[in-house]
């Protein structure tokens, strides 16, 4: 167990729809990374937050949208879904701090969307 | 820019040895190796800084050549344990961007 939580584990909704997926990272650590991976596919990073504000942007589509509260835990929305956002989106985290670079992060369980 | 893995698979009976590379065409800061059992979030095992430093695994070790911009993973008498498909992520502007992995089985 990582220590970083996050929910729903499974989520299957219709194209057009909007979703929230939500994360809840390690004590004490300060950063939040979300990535999404596909079938068989590599991990692809989206945005970073460190201490609510974000930090670093990936491949993140206009569509989708996070944000970092001031209890640390993140939320990841994802809105206008279509069927290629079908894919197991994980949240991470570390100690992190700007200007260090980027600490061993640790993965959340991963929750899975299905987008019918 | 993502870095480059190979080779994409390695089958290995128990005892044997692999070792994994990944390349990049970027200066890099770091280099994170991950290891993703199937159904289960990666799990961290190594960092290798730029300057030598290394954290991590104590049954599995890397090299970093900066200049080279070229990273390797050694596993040594694997185990059973050890299948998955492993990433290297390669560090530049505050950002981790993952390779494209390499599954490694290993069969008794």
């Amino acid at each position: 167990d990582s220590g970083v939580t996050q929910t729903p584990k499974h989520l299957i909704t219709a194209t057009g729809q909007r979703v929230t997926l939500r994360c809840s990272p390690r004590s004490g650590d300060l950063s939040v990374y979300w990535y999404q991976q596909s079938l068989d596919q590599g991990l692809q990073f989206l945005i970073q937050y460190y201490n609510g504000e974000e930090r670093a942007k990936g491949n993140i589509l206009e569509r989708f949208s996070a944000q970092q509260f001031p209890d640390l835990h993140s939320e990841l929305n994802l809105s206008s879904l279509e069927l290629g956002d079908s894919a197991l989106y994980f949240c991470a985290s570390s100690v992190g701090t700007s200007g260090r670079g980027v600490y061993e992060q640790y993965f959340g369980p991963g929750t899975r969307l299905t987008v019918t | 820019q993502q870095p480059v893995q190979s080779p994409q698979a390695v089958i290995l009976r128990e005892g044997e040895d692999a070792v994994i590379n990944c390349s990049s065409s970027k200066a890099l800061y770091s280099v994170h190796w991950y290891r993703q059992k199937h159904g289960e979030a990666p799990v961290f095992l190594m960092i290798l800084l730029k300057g030598g430093e290394q954290k991590g695994h104590d049954k599995i070790s890397a090299s970093f050549n900066e200049k080279k911009q070229q990273s390797s993973l050694y596993l040594t008498a694997s185990q059973l344990s050890y299948s998955g498909t492993y990433f290297c992520g390669t560090e530049s502007t505050d950002k981790l961007i993952f390779g494209t992995g390499t599954r490694l089985q290993v069969f008794p």
